[in-house]
């Protein structure tokens, strides 16, 4: 059972470029959560999303940064016009559909190291 | 809001020294608790997690205890290997609303042989 993949592994862009992250998630997991981490530093979160619905995006920042799962393929993370600051590691994690109540464990992806110039 | 703090590394210790690293949070209701661990250049991986007071999670000799008395989740491992070394994350997570989890900074482990 494949793991959640992410790719690039690492991603290199110029200033004012796209930068555009995928996520599959682990077979028969329908929820996407996506953090970045600085360095040195924990992870913080951005966006929680399930196929074709953003459930919580208050970790995003409200400019440049999108998210999106649509109902085929991969969650896609896309940051327009990318600046320095921008320069971190972008971790996509996924769970199993929840139920009403409990906490379903999140299994992470290895990551996308993005390096803005 | 929620919030994980952890002790500040690096911790160095001898191979088969005894490890703590501490963790304690602060939630509004009853979080579920995990420590993951990061391993050079790679992602998370879950360690091992509590859902509920007095719980006991363990994992490859590693163990916590969900103390809600104290508002914390103390990571042990009796005997520490050289392979331990990584970084380590405590985090929570909340079983209605937000579901995301929110980490503390993370706390270096260098084991030397």
């Amino acid at each position: 059972n494949a793991g959640v993949m992410q790719n690039p592994r690492h991603l290199v862009r110029r200033r004012g470029q796209e930068a555009r992250l995928r996520c599959s998630p682990m077979k028969g997991h329908s929820h996407v959560y996506w953090y970045r981490q600085l360095p040195e530093e924990g992870l913080k979160f951005m966006v929680y999303l399930q196929k074709e619905n953003i459930i919580d995006e208050s970790g995003m920042p409200k400019e440049r940064f999108s998210a999106e799962f649509p109902k085929e393929g991969p969650s896609i993370l896309r940051i327009q016009q990318v600046v320095r600051g921008d320069s971190a590691a972008y971790f996509c994690a996924s769970s199993p559909m929840t139920c009403a109540s409990g906490t379903d464990t999140q299994y992470f992806g290895p990551g996308t190291r993005l390096t803005v110039l | 809001g929620n919030s994980v703090t952890q002790m500040e590394g690096p911790v160095t210790l001898s191979e088969e020294a005894f490890l703590t690293i501490n963790c304690t949070y602060t939630a509004t209701g009853y979080p579920s608790l995990f420590w993951y661990v990061q391993y050079p250049g790679e992602g998370l991986q879950l360690l091992l997690k509590a859902t509920k007071a007095d719980d006991k999670g363990s994992n490859k000799g590693f163990e916590a205890t969900y103390r809600k008395e104290t508002t914390s989740f103390h990571l042990e491992k009796g005997s520490v290997q050289v392979s331990d070394s990584a970084v380590y994350f405590c985090a929570l997570a909340m079983d209605t609303g937000r579901r995301a989890l929110t980490f503390g900074s993370g706390t270096r482990l260098q084991v030397q042989p």
